[in-house]
């Protein structure tokens, strides 16, 4: 079975930084493009990012690219979101996604001082 | 960047008849291999989006077969036949042609 459990949420303050893990697991995670969507409380989805399987091509939503940086680790099957200069804008629930059909429960990072 | 609008339903939607949700893309989404790069995903409350259709048309794994996509390159519909309470939620329309992968706004339904 598939499983994806996001890791790493919580209250930041403006400005800080945060780095999100991703733990995959019941797939060979090194065969997979993996990626992170966000979704502000009440919103819609917004698709942040994806990285390839060796991590050679990673593209990101342009708005974002400054800001996120994506990464995996496949020895340790997982992906990380790095953050940084976060604002109010960015409070979310934050997904991890291997594709469009595989979806972990996320993270919720509220930032607020 | 693509842009994605979804139109909004007539809520709410009888139990057991048809809703049908509509998306449009700013860009045509079909490519070169035939294949019409649109998904749909069903986010029901308090959980994480379901993968519904991919290609426009073609059912993922496990869905039901009350739900049914359609579509040109730019306009696109999900039919959702004889409406459940279990389908209550937000249905999102995405483009996976290009990056930046980009969601329409969502489109809410309510039964009663």
């Amino acid at each position: 079975e598939v499983k994806l459990v996001e890791s790493g949420g919580g209250l930041v303050q403006p400005g800080r930084s945060l780095k999100l893990s991703c733990a995959a697991s019941g797939f060979s995670f090194n065969d997979y493009w993996m990626g992170w969507v966000r979704q502000a409380p009440g919103k819609g989805l917004e698709w942040i990012g994806e990285i390839n399987q060796d991590s050679s091509t990673i593209n990101y939503t342009p708005s974002l690219k400054d800001k996120f940086t994506i990464s995996r680790d496949n020895a340790q099957n997982t992906l990380y979101l790095q953050m940084s200069k976060l604002g109010s804008e960015d409070t979310a629930i934050y997904y991890c996604a291997r594709g469009p059909a595989y979806w972990g429960q996320g993270t919720l990072v509220t930032v607020s001082s | 960047d693509i842009v994605m609008t979804q139109g909004a339903l007539p809520n709410p939607v009888p139990s057991g008849e048809s809703a049908s949700i509509t998306c449009q893309s700013s860009k045509s989404l079909l490519h070169s291999n035939g294949k019409t790069y649109l998904n749909w995903y069903l986010q029901r409350p308090g959980q994480s989006p379901q993968f519904l259709i991919y290609w426009m048309s073609t059912r993922a794994s496990g869905v039901s077969d009350r739900f049914s996509g359609s579509g040109s390159g730019t306009d696109f519909t999900l039919k959702i036949s004889r409406v459940e309470a279990e389908d209550v939620g937000v249905y999102y329309c995405q483009q996976d042609l290009e990056f930046p992968l980009t969601f329409g706004s969502g489109t809410k339904l309510e039964i009663k």
